[in-house]
């Protein structure tokens, strides 16, 4: 149990253009999800927590126009990148916690998507 | 002062070998302590999850928490070459939210 996924698992585009990532709980209702940035070599860096049907909330530094969070339901929540520029390029990685048999209160994290702008 | 301090390494012990990773932090609530490893390019995935001090043990895997000392340890026996990866502490106050990551220990465990 507690799986979570994340698609696509690798993305290339454009300077200027939109990026959508999906994070999806698998196999449990996952009352919170979070993102997660990280850089080479670096540790995680938390960008938002979202609860479902509420609006996220970022963390200091984050700007909430240009990464826009939309957690519709217990087992999807996804991020996009507007306008992305190269210095958006990173590794983003969403994490769930929630209800499921089997599951307890940690986070579990999806597998990552390589944003690459060029 | 980082709320969590961790060595980033990197570590290479030869195969057979017993890995000691440690981290040390600051603020004295957190109560749960984690244990994630990172392969290249992956998603982390919990190993250990411990709630306030004591060992706890899973496999190869020893957990250990010292709140007196600020410091946790994760032991790892017989490493092996697939145990080569990136290992995170993380640490929290109340459970799964508001998680503090260490800046994880790269681990390279040779054959």
């Amino acid at each position: 149990g507690a799986v979570v996924s994340q698609h696509p698992s690798w993305v290339i585009c454009k300077s200027g253009t939109s990026v959508k990532i999906e994070c999806r709980s698998l196999d449990f209702q996952a009352t919170t999800m979070f993102w997660y940035r990280q850089f080479p070599k670096q540790s995680l860096m938390l960008m938002a927590t979202s609860n479902e049907g509420s609006k996220a909330t970022y963390e200091q530094g984050v700007e909430k126009d240009k990464f826009l969070i939309n957690h519709a339901s217990l087992t999807l929540s996804t991020l996009t990148v507007t306008s992305a520029h190269p210095e958006d390029s990173s590794f983003y990685i969403c994490s769930a916690s929630g209800l499921g048999q089997g599951v307890t209160y940690e986070q579990y994290f999806g597998p990552g998507t390589r944003l690459t702008v060029t | 002062q980082k709320e969590v301090e961790q060595d980033p390494g990197p570590l290479s012990v030869p195969e057979g070998a017993i890995v000691s990773l440690n981290c040390t932090y600051s603020n004295s609530a957190f109560q749960y302590f984690m244990w994630y490893r990172q392969y290249s390019r992956k998603g982390p995935e919990l190993l250990m999850y411990t709630y306030s001090s004591g060992n706890k043990e899973d496999g190869r895997f020893t957990a250990q928490v010292d709140k007196s000392s600020k410091y946790i340890s994760l032991f790892i026996r017989d490493s092996q070459p697939s145990d080569s990866a990136t290992y995170l502490c993380a640490m929290s106050v109340g459970g799964a939210n508001n998680l503090f990551f260490g800046t994880g220990t790269r681990l390279t465990v040779i054959p």
